[in-house]
């Protein structure tokens, strides 16, 4: 059972480069959202998605853009990396039934020079 | 926005330590999670607590949702190595296991 999985693991860019974020749930995961990890200040949310079809902007979602065109897989997408975009990119995912728990993948850390 | 602080930013344990963090947030939340986070890997449940007041025990881990939905904090009895990492408190509004709110993390290490 592969949960949630990111790739790439790890990549750099150059300042105003664009590039995809994969990520993909087998767990039939209706809600699928996109973090950021930075140091000391926690996980904050970017994306997030409650159905195919659907998206929302969370927290920190300039210089982001994301799609849900089908169940398992939600791209995340920089248009002109910036290096304030240097981070480490967190995809999660959860069932959405009342109490499920929030399943995240093994993260993409991204260098933006 | 909301806002999570979690203390302490980082502690050193040493083997059979019992060790406490704890969360508190501006405004209420419906739910309180703690997660674990080791190196290279996403941060996993450790434990979820629905109501207030509640008071739930996994393993070594307990954690207790306070009484006014502001607060949290987590204790692990009797440590072991493998307790290092970073630990997260994160609040939910909502029903569901979407749009948390992450505390800044408390980072657990071993003593020298």
């Amino acid at each position: 059972n592969a949960g949630v999985t990111q790739t790439p693991k790890f990549q750099v860019l150059k300042t105003g480069q664009s590039m995809t974020l994969q990520c993909a749930q087998d767990m039939n995961h209706e809600y699928m959202s996109w973090y950021r990890q930075d140091p000391g200040m926690g996980l904050r949310l970017i994306h997030y998605s409650v159905g195919a079809g659907i998206t929302d902007q969370g927290e920190v979602p300039n210089g982001y853009n994301v799609s849900r065109s089908t169940t398992e897989d939600f791209p995340l997408r920089l248009l002109s990396a910036a290096p304030s975009q240097t981070s480490v990119y967190f995809c999660a995912s959860s069932s959405g039934l009342s109490n499920s728990p929030l399943h995240f993948g093994n993260g993409t850390r991204l260098t933006v020079t | 926005g909301q806002q999570l602080n979690q203390s302490p930013q980082s502690m050193f344990i040493q083997e059979g330590e019992d060790v406490s963090m704890n969360c508190t947030s501006s405004s209420i939340f419906n739910t309180w999670l703690w997660y674990k986070q080791d190196p290279g890997e996403g941060p996993v449940l450790l434990i979820a607590l629905y109501k207030a007041g509640e008071l739930t025990s996994n393993g070594r881990l307990t954690a207790q949702f306070g009484i006014t939905r502001k607060d949290s904090f987590l204790n692990i009895s009797a440590s072991i190595p493998s307790d290092v990492g970073i630990y997260f408190c994160a609040g939910q509004l909502g029903a569901a296991g979407n749009k948390l709110t992450f505390g800044g993390g408390t980072r657990v290490l071993v003593k020298p």
